[in-house]
């Protein structure tokens, strides 16, 4: 069963910080790996969306990695704002009919 | 529609009730899953929806938990006889399905307490 882990638990960080999130899986053999954010009491937002043939993916301050042979991906976020302040959770595609994800990382940017 | 919408945001319901919370995905997605997020705890999966094929109810937790969704498009989660345990937050997502872009979108989710 595809296990997916997201190292720290939690980040604090001073504002205009850059800062990476982590993310494991243990079955290389994925379809997609996706990343969200979750403020409290919210559903998630899709922020990144990775294919398996993919190794990287853009967006605004936002940049996801993806090494399938090493079953890690990465989150940067350039310039931390306190609006970054959220769960970041990613979460591995596998084709079939599931979504394996992670407990998240929650950020807290500090002004 | 624009985006997934969940229905009620909030439910209250006695132990012992039934309950039942509804997905309207986005207009056009074949592919609609529900997840289960209890109190600091992950996404936990309960049940897929792919066009007209048999649901995957490999998540669900006990035969008390069932779904439907009419037409390929409202999903419903009924939960029977809710216990304490049930209490938690109720999110549904839909994505293109095979074929299509993956990117799963969610909606914001049904918070249930039960009392």
């Amino acid at each position: 069963k595809q296990e997916v882990t997201q190292i720290p638990a939690a980040l604090s960080v001073p504002e205009g910080e850059n800062l990476v999130l982590n993310c494991s899986f243990t079955d290389s053999a994925i379809y997609n790996l996706q990343w969200f954010r979750q403020d409290p009491g919210k559903g998630l937002t899709s922020l990144l969306l990775i294919q398996s043939s993919q190794r990287e993916q853009t967006s605004g301050r936002l940049n996801a990695s993806l090494d399938k042979s090493s079953g890690r991906s990465t989150l940067y976020i350039a310039a931390s704002q306190p609006g970054d302040s959220a769960t970041y959770l990613c979460a591995v595609g596998t084709g079939a009919n599931n979504l394996f994800f992670g407990t998240g990382t929650r950020l807290t940017v500090i002004p | 529609g624009a985006g997934v919408s969940q229905s009620p945001s909030n439910k209250v319901t006695e132990k012992g009730k039934d309950v039942e919370l509804r997905c309207d995905p986005i207009s056009g997605h074949t592919a609609l899953y529900w997840y289960r997020q209890s109190l600091g705890q992950g996404l936990e999966f309960l049940i897929y929806f792919q066009g007209n094929s048999a649901p995957d109810k490999s998540g669900l937790p006990s035969d008390r938990f069932s779904a439907e969704r009419t037409g390929g498009s409202v999903s419903t989660l009924t939960i029977q006889r809710t216990q304490q345990e049930d209490s938690a937050v109720y999110l549904c997502a839909s994505s293109f399905g095979p074929g299509g872009r993956p990117e799963a979108f969610f909606g914001q989710g049904t918070r249930l307490t039960v009392v």
